[in-house]
């Protein structure tokens, strides 16, 4: 297991279509993350999943914003209806977690770059 | 909102010895400290944790005081390779996600 894998490096598409992000995590990492960067600002939380149940879900994920890990493993992002304004690197991050114990230190993956035409 | 503060951007030279101090005032007793480097086009990566006094990896130093109001990430001897962002956040246990800021950008001059 080489790290945090995510498909497609690259994404373009038009406004208006739907787009589905995937992100392959560390095998044993019970903890898979979304976030989202734009040129020049830090990762910004989406969302994050424990083993299969997602646990939080941060207010910049919309309506048209859904996450899923179905299997406590992989997961996917999709948005709806694209805009321009969702153009940005989509990041996925996966942590071991055990309760009562301080969280290690995430994995990150390369990101999917979006860009909305 | 980030609950760190820490200088937009910091210069420096091949060679040199690089420390990038953050404030958080507000860090609770449970929190701890860690830092992140990030590359263009690449996640963040981790670099560093701790929680008081002193840290040190292969990579960097991590210096806390007593009252944990700040921390200062030492990085001996940097190389152009070291050109990056840096983030300081704190982090707690029970906290379900890191919450970044928009970090330090260093640059690393020949």
């Amino acid at each position: 297991d080489t790290g945090v894998s995510q498909n497609p490096r690259h994404k373009i598409t038009k406004r208006g279509q739907n787009v589905t992000f995937r992100c392959d995590p560390i095998s044993e990492h019970n903890r898979l993350y979304w976030y989202r960067q734009t040129l020049g600002q830090g990762p910004e939380f989406l969302t994050y999943f424990q083993n299969e149940a997602q646990l939080e879900k941060s207010r910049l994920l919309s309506d048209r914003f859904s996450a899923e890990r179905p299997k406590g493993s992989f997961s996917t992002l999709e948005i709806q209806r694209t805009e321009q304004g969702d153009s940005a690197m989509y990041l996925c991050a996966s942590s071991p977690y055990l309760q009562g114990t301080i969280g290690y230190g995430y994995t990150f993956g390369s990101g999917t770059r979006l860009t909305v035409v | 909102l980030a609950k760190t503060t820490q200088p937009i951007s910091m210069d420096s030279y091949e060679g040199q010895e690089v420390n990038i101090t953050c404030s958080h005032n507000n860090i609770a007793t449970n929190d701890y400290i860690t830092w992140y480097q990030q590359f263009p086009s690449q996640g963040p990566r981790f670099i560093i944790q701790g929680y008081k006094t002193k840290v040190t990896n292969e990579v960097a130093s991590l210096f806390i005081p007593a009252d944990r109001k700040s921390s200062t990430l030492s990085l001996p001897r940097v190389s152009l390779s070291d050109t990056a962002v840096y983030y300081c956040l704190v982090y707690g246990g029970s906290q379900g996600n890191l919450i970044f800021g928009k970090g330090t950008k260093l640059s690393v001059k020949p």
